[in-house]
């Protein structure tokens, strides 16, 4: 059973150009979750999804970032017009369902330079 | 706003002494805790958990210790190993069940 994959590794951009994180989470799991994490610091919460629904977005700036979980495929987060601020790394977990009840499994991370 | 927080940002132990890693959080209504271990440039790792109902968890060489009167949450481990340096962060659930508030995290670090 693979676990929550994350793609690319990493990812260097100029700045205005767009970034696009891909997610796939582990098997049987429709729920998806992503984090930012800024150098030395903890990770700080974006948006959690279900397959085709957004359920809580209160974490993802309003501007530039979208968030998506289409019935077939990875879940997305895409970042337009990139800017050195948006460096970091983004950590995508998923969950079997909105009951939490244990672990939340994460993947390895994508990891953004903008230059 | 209220937020989860950590004591000390580093710690340093000698392999085979006991570690305790510190958490304060601030929001009463949190009602479930996770720990998680964060190796560098991985993602972050469940360790144990513990619900508000419970004021000690033990797992495999883990202990997780609850103190609800002054909002704090230890991880115990016991035996460190040099396997074990790693970021550590507690992690709190909002009582709406839809994310995880994390902590900024203690660097572990275990001396041969």
């Amino acid at each position: 059973n693979a676990g929550v994959m994350q793609n690319p590794r990493h990812l260097v951009r100029r700045r205005g150009q767009e970034a696009r994180l891909r997610c796939s989470p582990m098997k049987g799991h429709s729920h998806v979750y992503w984090y930012r994490q800024l150098p030395e610091e903890g990770l700080k919460f974006m948006v959690y999804l279900q397959k085709e629904n957004i359920i809580d977005e209160s974490g993802m700036p309003k501007e530039r970032f979208s968030a998506e979980f289409p019935k077939e495929g990875p879940s997305i987060l895409r970042i337009q017009q990139v800017v050195r601020g948006d460096s970091a790394a983004y950590f995508c977990a998923s969950s079997t369902g909105q009951d939490f009840t244990g672990e939340l499994f994460f993947g390895e991370g994508s990891r953004l330079t903008v230059l | 706003g209220e937020s989860v927080g950590l004591h000390l940002p580093t710690l340093s132990v000698q392999e085979g002494d006991n570690s305790i890693i510190n958490c304060a959080y601030s929001n009463s209504a949190s009602d479930y805790f996770i720990w998680y271990k964060q190796e560098s440039g991985k993602g972050p790792q469940f360790i144990i958990d513990i619900r508000s109902n419970m004021d000690k968890r033990q797992g495999q060489r883990v202990t997780v210790l609850l103190n609800k009167t002054v909002k704090h949450l230890s991880l115990q481990i016991a035996a460190t190993q040099p396997g074990d340096s790693a970021v550590y962060f507690c992690a709190e659930l909002e009582t709406s069940g839809s994310r995880l508030t994390f902590g900024e995290g203690t660097q572990l670090t275990v001396n041969p």
